[in-house]
Order: C-alpha cells, then sequence, then structure tokens
C-alpha cells in the first residue's frame, strides 16, 4: 500500500489553463503539505493543512489554492497556470505532536506548462 | 525570515570514507532538526530526526549532531558506499516544515 500518493504523475498543459493535483495518504496523518521544487531543486513549502489550519507561505500566489475534502486528502488546484509554475510538486504528510513530524512524501508531480 | 543553508552544492568522497553534511539555520528555533535523503525523480525520505534537547543521534552508519547555540546540525555517513549517493537535506523543524538547500552526494568507487 502507498502510503502518500499523488495523481497525475505528469501533467503537460497549456498556459492559461486550470489543473489540479491530486494528494491523498492512508497513514492517518493530521496535517498534509504541498512543496514546490524548482529546476534548482529547493525544496519550497507552499501549504501546510490540519483539520484545524491552513498555513499558507505568503510567497505562494493566490492562483494557487489548496482543497481537503476530508483529513486523508489535500488536492491543489491551480488557476491560469503561467509559465513559471512548470516544476515538480510534492505532496507530504506527518503526525505532528506524536514522536516528531517525520513527514512521508509522495512521488511527486511534473508539471510542464507550455 | 529563516534562512537554512546546507554546506557545498556537491561533495564527492572516496568509497569508505566519512561523508560530513553541514546545516546551518538563522532566525529560527527548531524543536527538531530532520535529515531526509531524495534520489533523483522521487520524494524525500526521511531518515533521521534529533530533538533540540539531544546532542547526538545515531542509526547504523548514521550519526547527527544538533548544536542549538551554533545553530547548527552535522550529518555523518561513516564506511560510505556508492548506494549512498544521493541528494540530502536538512530541515530544521518547529511550526512550519523548512528544507535546506540541499547537498548531493556522490561516493566514488
Amino acid at each position: 500500500d502507498t502510503a502518500v500518493s499523488q495523481t497525475p504523475k505528469y501533467l503537460v498543459t497549456q498556459m492559461g489553463n486550470d489543473k489540479s493535483i491530486k494528494c491523498e495518504q492512508n497513514l492517518g496523518h493530521d496535517t498534509m503539505y504541498w512543496y514546490k521544487q524548482d529546476s534548482k531543486k529547493f525544496l519550497k513549502i507552499m501549504f501546510s493543512y490540519n483539520n484545524k489550519e491552513l498555513i499558507i507561505n505568503e510567497t505562494v500566489p493566490n492562483r494557487f489554492s489548496p482543497k481537503s475534502p476530508d483529513k486523508a486528502h489535500l488536492n491543489l488546484h491551480i488557476n491560469s497556470l503561467e509559465l513559471g509554475d512548470s516544476a515538480v510538486y510534492f505532496c507530504a504528510s506527518s503526525l505532528l505532536g506524536a514522536g516528531g513530524p517525520e513527514a512521508f512524501f509522495g512521488q511527486g508531480t511534473r508539471l510542464t506548462v507550455v | 525570515s529563516q534562512k537554512i543553508e546546507q554546506n557545498s552544492e556537491a561533495l564527492n568522497i572516496q568509497e569508505g570514507k566519512t561523508a560530513t553534511l553541514t546545516c546551518n539555520y538563522t532566525n529560527y528555533s527548531p524543536a527538531y532538526l530532520q535529515w531526509y535523503r531524495q534520489d533523483p525523480g522521487r520524494g524525500p525520505v526521511f531518515l533521521l530526526l534529533i530533538r533540540e534537547n539531544e546532542k547526538e543521534k545515531r542509526k547504523e552508519r548514521l550519526k547527527v549532531t544538533f548544536d542549538t547555540t551554533l545553530k547548527q546540525s552535522l550529518f555523518h555517513i561513516t564506511a560510505s558506499q556508492p548506494a549512498d549517493s544521493a541528494t540530502y537535506l536538512c530541515a530544521p523543524t518547529g511550526n512550519q516544515f523548512y528544507f535546506g538547500t540541499g547537498t548531493s552526494l556522490t561516493v566514488i568507487p
């Protein structure tokens, strides 16, 4: 069983389109994250979310929005895609306050905007 | 704002030697410091976590130290093997999960 799964693995789309990336975790974790990894391999946090609080990195454009239908899912919606949005997006989850915030990551979604 | 730096973007060492990676952070007081490994095309994988009240942690060939005064963590891989070649990321963790810039380690046979 995959602990954190993301779909799709690859996404190629045109500028201006709206797209979503789905993420699901079966670990019973209470906190989920979205990260962006650019071409220089720097892993930058975009959002963290638990059932009480959404924390948004202030540098993230409001074209990006997380949607959590339930505790096991945190999807990423992106509106009006731009060339600079091309990157690998990782979803992760952790269990805060219970022994340590070790995070489990999905396999990533490579987004290419053309 | 917090800043997390890891020594040299790339580190090459001979097989069998000890690799030492450095993580320095500023403007931050993390409760934990974590180390992750990332292989090409994959997500980061958790390796070790050390708490702010711990000085050292070991797991098999891995050793991590944490100096909250210096705001620094050292990550050691002893008896390194080519299979240890990967990018290693540190993550001083408090209310949020920020990662360092990463160090690409290559172990040469």
